[in-house]
């Protein structure tokens, strides 16, 4: 069945630094990809998602690159906040008829001031 | 501002009572999705239904859980007889369609005694 891994469980990181949480899919065709972000005692906000080889997706600083060659959607931003500090999901669009999402295990991101 | 609207945000229950939680998802969006997270940040899909009609259900819903989404009413998901692993955060989302983001709701959050 499709699946997401999400290879970082945790990254630390300090103010302005750069970010990179790694997304790769496995799945038939080409299933829509998303990313969302879920802030303690909410529930996930979406950030932005793609559906084609090479397109690109952006909110609020992040971006990612659906690539098929290498089955990634690796999320990226070039000067982290604190208030970036949440924990994000890789999914994918499940295409066999229900259009649920897959969802990754999740990246636990923490920016200290 | 999730214009996805769960109440209750928070239910306690005792084992082998009903919990029942609402839904109301962002208008003109036919699809609704319920998921379980866990406390482990994982999620598991229950169910969703597109304009009323079950499009998926997983065998743990089939048994003890029962939802439904009628028309110019909330979505509802009930727990017939509460156990201890149904302590989680149950979140609904909304799509306007198939490999659409959904959008979730800040979640009902489940704690059985």
């Amino acid at each position: 069945g499709d699946s997401v891994t999400q290879t970082e469980g945790q990254v630390a990181l300090s103010e302005e630094d750069f970010l990179t949480i790694h997304c790769n899919y496995s799945a038939s065709g080409y299933p829509a990809l998303f990313w969302y972000v879920q802030y303690p005692g909410e529930g996930p906000q979406f950030l932005f998602r793609a559906s084609r080889d090479k397109e690109k997706g952006s909110s609020r600083g992040f971006e990612a690159t659906y690539d098929k060659g290498t089955t990634s959607f690796h999320l990226r931003k070039a000067s982290v906040q604190e208030s970036d500090s949440a924990v994000y999901y890789c999914a994918l669009g499940e295409s066999s008829g229900s259009w649920q999402l897959i969802f990754g295990s999740g990246t636990q991101l923490t920016v200290m001031p | 501002n999730s214009k996805v609207i769960q109440t209750p945000r928070y239910l306690v229950k005792g084992q082998g009572q009903k919990a029942k939680m609402r839904c109301i998802p962002e208008k003109g969006h036919p699809v609704v999705f319920w998921y379980q997270q866990n406390k482990n940040n994982e999620f598991k899909f229950l169910i969703n239904f597109q304009n009323q009609e079950v499009l998926q259900q997983i065998d743990m819903t089939e048994k003890r859980f029962s939802a439904e989404c009628p028309s110019n009413s909330p979505c509802s998901l009930e727990i017939q007889s509460s156990e201890a692993g149904d302590s989680a955060l149950y979140l609904c989302a909304s799509s306007p369609g198939q490999g659409q983001a959904p959008l979730f709701g800040e979640g009902t959050r489940l704690s059985v005694l």
